[in-house]
């Protein structure tokens, strides 16, 4: 188990510039989530997959923001035209299929963006 | 709307002592509760969870209690160790929803 791995750990970029983060999930979990966090706060729901499809997007996301998890296994994140107000951590998480009950999400060490 | 609150941001507690750490909630449809811990520059990582059915949970050291009329959850650990230093998050999900729903966090720090 190499648990959740997400890439790059950092980024700084600038204002208006457009980044994309990865997220490889744990190899035989078919869900897979991002969330946001801030300072100060916990972790925000973004997006989750179920497989290959997108079942959910968060009203937090604006159009700026898309997700793709092509054939089921990694994901990739991408916020176009970047602004300050995205600086956060962004944590991808995956969890196992079967009944979601408290089955747990397992969670990568983030991506911590900066828009300078 | 914060569903899920964590209203002490800090906690400091001396090595062997218990530490206990509170979380409310607002929606009566939650059915299951999870502890996280996250150090730094790390993600979160599972500690220990309820169903709604439950009023307690024992793991080793951690205990979670439920206490589904007051919509509040604790979690106790026994004894504190530096090594438990760390920011704890309480989260909630529906039993029809993929979607964890985090409360603020609050920064454990255990004394030696």
């Amino acid at each position: 188990d190499t648990g959740v791995s997400q890439n790059p750990r950092h980024k700084i970029t600038k204002r208006g510039q457009n980044v994309t983060f990865r997220c490889d999930p744990i190899s035989e979990h078919n869900r897979l989530y991002w969330y946001r966090q801030t300072l100060g706060q916990g972790p925000e729901f973004l997006t989750y997959f179920q497989n290959e499809a997108q079942l959910e997007k968060s009203r937090l996301l604006s159009d700026r923001f898309s997700a793709e998890r092509p054939k089921g296994s990694f994901s990739t994140l991408e916020i176009q035209r970047t602004e300050q107000g995205d600086s956060a951590m962004y944590l991808c998480a995956s969890s196992s299929p079967g009944r979601t009950g408290n089955s747990p999400l397992h969670f990568g060490n983030g991506t911590r963006l900066t828009v300078t | 709307d914060q569903q899920v609150k964590q209203n002490s941001p800090s906690l400091s507690v001396q090595e062997g002592r218990i530490s206990i750490l509170n979380c409310d909630y607002t929606n009566s449809m939650f059915d299951y509760f999870l502890w996280y811990k996250k150090y730094p520059a790390e993600g979160p990582t599972f500690l220990i969870s309820i169903s709604s059915i439950k009023d307690k949970n024992e793991d080793g050291r951690f205990t979670v209690f439920l206490n589904k009329s007051a919509k509040h959850l604790s979690l106790h650990i026994v004894p504190s160790q530096p090594g438990d230093s760390a920011v704890y998050f309480c989260a909630a999900r529906m039993d029809s929803s993929y979607k964890l729903i985090f409360g603020s966090g609050t920064r454990l720090l255990v004394r030696p």
